[in-house]
């Protein structure tokens, strides 16, 4: 089945610590995005990637690292310089970044910093 | 600029009877509207989208939303609850495309009682 892969499910932090999130896709899409949901905020665009080897701030980039060396791989690192890193973390892809396409969802990452 | 707010952040109705969840949009330019459903501790699906064709949009499990220019509303309805529609809905605005051009509402969490 086609589709976005993220894993882990869950995620625990300590404080002072880098984490890696993944995140894979067999869709053959050029885009990927990561999102990050607060509750009652709806969802905040962290980066984005419209080919490999290239990739753009979002809304709230700071704290954040990622890369793209792979066409189906967009890891995002949450570094000990985010302040607040316990989210639900979205990974998201779609075709092009023109047009009128939709974006389509992994099932999310649960951070926790403990 | 684009910007998307849902009306309610709460909807509840028994199961069986209508469902009614509300959105209006503001865009400077002919925007892609979306609607994505998420259940608890998921990934967003997609529901149905606008893209510029028929007003009147059909989506998936017997939703569908109509686009009014002269309102800006895209509402979201359904004419019989089910209990596994219990979920957040967010409705979405886009004017060029892609998940960077994505603006979310904030959410509405839908609560079907039996």
């Amino acid at each position: 089945d086609g589709g976005i892969t993220q894993s882990p499910k869950y995620l625990f932090r300590k404080e002072g610590q880098n984490v890696t999130l993944s995140c894979e896709q067999n869709l053959n899409h050029d885009a990927m995005y990561w999102y990050r949901q607060d509750p009652g905020q709806g969802l905040r665009l962290i980066y984005y990637s419209q080919i490999v080897n290239d990739f753009q701030k979002g809304d709230i980039a700071e704290g954040y690292s990622v890369s793209r060396e792979k066409k189906e791989s967009f890891p995002l690192t949450v570094t000990s310089a985010q302040k607040n890193p316990t989210a639900f973390y979205l990974c998201a892809s779609s075709v092009g970044t023109g047009g009128r396409t939709e974006a389509f969802f992994g099932q999310g990452t649960r951070l926790t910093v403990v | 600029a684009q910007s998307v707010t849902q009306l309610d952040s709460h909807v509840s109705v028994s199961e069986g009877t209508p469902v009614l969840l509300r959105c209006n949009y503001s865009s400077s330019y002919s925007p892609s509207l979306f609607w994505y459903v998420q259940h608890p501790n998921k990934g967003l699906q997609l529901l149905l989208k606008y893209t510029s064709a028929a007003t009147l949009v059909k989506g998936i499990n017997g939703f569908e939303a109509e686009f009014k220019k002269s309102e800006t509303s895209f509402h979201l309805t359904k004419p019989s609850a089910h209990m596994s529609d219990a979920a957040e809905y967010f409705c979405v605005v886009s004017t060029r495309g892609g998940a960077d051009g994505l603006t979310f509402g904030k959410g509405t969490h839908l609560i079907i009682q039996p």
